[in-house]
């Protein structure tokens, strides 16, 4: 069965600072990976997802994420965060003719003035 | 296009009551998902519908909880009786079918749940 691990809980960053959130999958086969976002009291927004092709995605709100297989990773990047991206991040993996998600623990960025 | 819905947005009750929770997916959509999200954690899928049969259900704790899809539309989930633990959002999801896995989910802004 597959998981997700995303090692830092929480991550505070200067506005107008880029930040980068990390993930990292195991899973026997191959799969598909996500990113969402929850904003407080909301319900959880796509990101950006890799299906296949490309492995660098760019995604909403100028976020992008870079999928290496080698190292199972799929870290979520902005080059440069504004206030209202502070929210959960939560990475999310599928395997491949699977059906279910699997969410990781989610980390909350903090993005401060 | 409407996104999910889902109500109650809040609820609070005591330990042993019952309390039910509505979701109606995006029109069209054949799949379904309840997740639970305990505060600090990421959601876990508690059961997955796909018209209005159940695919999955194997994290739903069967004897609290229930589920229905009547229709293979809206959905219903129920918990009796409520225990402190089940304090959580619970979101509800869409997605317009159940193929290879490539489907984006969609999800409703959520039930928060306080079990006193």
């Amino acid at each position: 069965a597959q998981s997700v691990t995303q090692l830092d809980s929480q991550v505070p960053v200067f506005e107008e600072a880029p930040v980068e959130l990390r993930c990292n999958y195991s899973s026997s086969v191959s799969v598909y990976l996500f990113w969402y976002v929850q904003y407080p009291n909301q319900g959880l927004q796509l990101l950006l997802k890799y299906l296949s092709g490309s492995t660098l995605v760019k995604g909403i709100n100028g976020f992008e994420a870079e999928f290496n297989k080698s190292q199972t990773s799929f870290h979520l990047r902005k080059p440069s965060v504004h206030i209202s991206d502070t929210a959960e991040y939560f990475c999310a993996v599928r395997e491949n003719y699977g059906q279910n998600f699997v969410f990781g623990p989610g980390t909350r960025l903090s993005v401060l003035p | 296009e409407a996104g999910v819905a889902q109500s109650p947005r809040y609820k609070i009750i005591e330990k042993r009551q019952s309390v039910a929770f509505w979701c109606n997916p995006i029109s069209g959509h054949a799949t379904l998902y309840w997740y639970q999200q305990i505060l600090g954690q990421g959601p876990k899928l508690l059961i997955q519908f796909q018209n209005n049969g159940v695919v999955d259900d194997s994290q739903l704790p069967k004897d609290r909880f229930s589920a229905e899809r009547l229709k293979g539309v809206d959905s219903t989930l129920k918990i009796q009786p409520a225990k402190l633990e089940d304090s959580a959002v619970y979101l509800c999801a869409s997605s317009f079918r159940l193929t290879s896995g490539r489907e984006t989910q969609y999800f409703g802004p959520g039930t928060r749940l306080l079990v006193l």
